[in-house]
């Protein structure tokens, strides 16, 4: 399809993983992103991976692609509760020159 | 720097008024985008511009939106006339041109 995809919602306990999944649509677009909203607020940039690489780890933060499926996954280490935000998928895709292509983001729920 | 400032934060309106929104991209940024989140469609790339110049404006939804870069630290979106479906929140973001996008903090538009 046309749209890069996320799960909608994610609900997980103080102190578990978080994995939050993404499916893209260009194979050639060079890097990949993600953003994390707060209430209220604009986004701002996690982490982000360039194409060629298969795994990117930063601190609490793991990325991995998947260029064969598209597939694009954050993982969350030790979840705290101000890590409950929107967390956005891009890419950037080389038809759409330097602009990212959002996906509808996953609201990141977490309870104590 | 102070990121990329927008104004108004919110701004309320009727239907069928002219809403002007700002952005003053950070410096040293050729390229700036405007996106337009709603709940319904997620973010959605509206225009961008490289070097003042606009690259692509086909998410643009109606004539009734335009948008200007008359230099490299000013840019605005225009709508006009207004109509109560436009209210969202609209941001814009600024790049060197190698991918990373930085947001601004965003307009909330509600057209009444």
């Amino acid at each position: 399809g046309e749209d890069v995809e996320q799960s909608l919602f994610l609900s997980v306990r103080e102190g578990d993983s978080s994995v939050i999944n993404c499916t893209y649509t260009d194979s050639s677009s060079t890097y990949l992103y993600w953003y994390k909203q707060e209430p209220g607020a604009g986004l701002q940039l996690l982490t982000y991976i360039f194409s060629n690489m298969d795994m990117k780890q930063d601190q609490r933060l793991t990325v991995l692609l998947n260029k064969k499926d598209k597939h694009l996954s954050l993982r969350i280490a030790d979840t705290q509760t101000g890590d409950s935000a929107i967390y956005f998928c891009a890419e950037q895709r080389v038809v759409a020159g330097t602009a990212l292509i959002f996906g509808k983001g996953t609201t990141l729920s977490v309870s104590s | 720097d102070a990121g990329v400032i927008q104004s108004p934060r919110h701004e309320v309106t009727e239907m069928g008024q002219e809403v002007t929104l700002r952005c003053k991209p950070i410096s040293g940024h050729n390229s700036l985008f405007w996106y337009r989140q709603t709940m319904m469609r997620g973010l959605e790339l509206l225009i961008y511009f490289n070097n003042n110049v606009p690259i692509d404006d086909s998410g643009m939804p109606e004539d009734r939106f335009s948008a200007k870069m008359p230099n490299a630290s000013f840019s605005t979106l225009k709508i006009q006339p207004s109509e109560p479906r436009d209210s969202a929140v609209y941001f814009c973001a600024s790049s060197t041109g190698q991918g990373q996008a930085f947001f601004g903090q965003g307009t909330r538009l509600t057209v009444v």
